[in-house]
C-alpha cells in the first residue's frame, strides 16, 4: 500500500534551516509528482511546493519562494524540502503528498511539526 | 492566485444531510472537473473523500457525494453520524503554474 513517511521536523530559532525527508514506499516513485503542503495551527491548508516525476517543473508558493527548495531523489524514493531562512509564520505541519497531474493530491504522510521560535 | 471560497462552518443533526460549497472562477473549478474533497479530523491527515468532483475512492462510503454547478462544487453528507464531524476541504486543478488550489476549509459539527 501507498504509505509517506516524514521526518526531520523540530524546532529551529529565526533564521534558522531545517531539511525535511519523506520516504516513500508502495508505489513507483518516479511515475508521481510529490509536494509538500502545510497547515499552519489552526489554520488551513497551504500548497507550498511540487516537483514534477522527472524533476523539469518545480513550484513554490510564494510565501516560500527564495527560502524553500523541493527536490527529490527517485533511487532512494525519497522527496525533500531545504528550508532556510525561517520565520515565525513558517511554524506548521508539514504534510508531503502523492499528486496526481491532474492536481490531485491523493495520498498524504502523517505531517511533520516545525516550529520557528527563539 | 486566490483560495477557493468554502464556508467556515456548517453544522446538522445525526441523520440529516447537509452540503458544504466551494467556490473559484472559470481557471478552476468551472474550467475543469478535478476537484477533490477532503476529510481532516483533528491532529490527522488530510483523507480523499471525493475526487473528479463526483467520484469515491475504494472504501469511502456512499454517504458521501459530490457535485458542480458552473463555479462552485459542493459536497453532500447525508445520514450524518458522529464521526462526520470533522473538517473538510476542496481542491481543484488550477490552469497555470500553481497546479493546485484548496479551500479555506469547513468545520462540520454534528449537533
Amino acid at each position: 500500500q501507498v504509505k509517506l513517511v516524514e521526518s526531520g521536523g523540530g524546532l529551529v530559532k529565526p533564521g534558522g534551516s531545517l531539511r525535511l525527508s519523506c520516504a516513500a514506499s508502495g508505489f513507483t516513485f518516479n511515475e508521481y509528482y510529490m509536494s509538500w503542503i502545510r497547515q499552519a495551527p489552526g489554520k488551513g491548508l497551504e500548497w507550498l511546493s511540487y516537483m514534477t516525476s522527472s524533476g523539469s517543473t518545480i513550484y513554490h508558493a510564494d510565501s516560500v519562494k527564495g527560502r524553500f527548495t523541493i527536490s527529490r531523489d527517485n533511487a532512494k524514493k525519497t522527496l525533500y524540502l531545504q528550508m532556510s531562512s525561517l520565520r515565525v509564520e513558517d511554524t506548521a505541519v508539514y504534510f508531503c503528498a502523492r499528486v496526481l497531474g491532474i492536481g490531485r493530491p491523493d495520498y498524504w504522510g502523517q505531517g511533520t511539526l516545525v516550529t520557528v521560535s527563539s | 492566485q486566490s483560495a477557493l471560497t468554502q464556508p467556515a462552518s456548517v453544522s446538522g443533526s445525526p441523520g440529516q444531510s447537509i452540503t458544504i460549497s466551494c467556490t473559484g472562477t472559470s481557471s478552476d473549478v468551472g474550467g475543469y472537473n478535478y476537484v477533490s474533497w477532503y476529510q481532516q479530523h483533528p491532529g490527522k491527515a488530510p483523507k480523499l473523500m471525493i475526487y473528479d468532483v463526483t467520484n469515491r475512492p475504494s472504501g469511502i462510503s456512499n454517504r458521501f457525494s459530490g457535485s458542480k454547478s458552473g463555479n462552485t462544487a459542493s459536497l453532500t453528507i447525508s445520514g450524518l453520524q458522529a464521526e462526520d464531524e470533522a473538517d473538510y476541504y476542496c481542491s481543484s486543478y488550477t490552469s497555470g503554474d500553481t497546479l493546485v488550489l484548496f479551500g479555506g476549509g469547513t468545520k462540520l459539527t454534528v449537533l
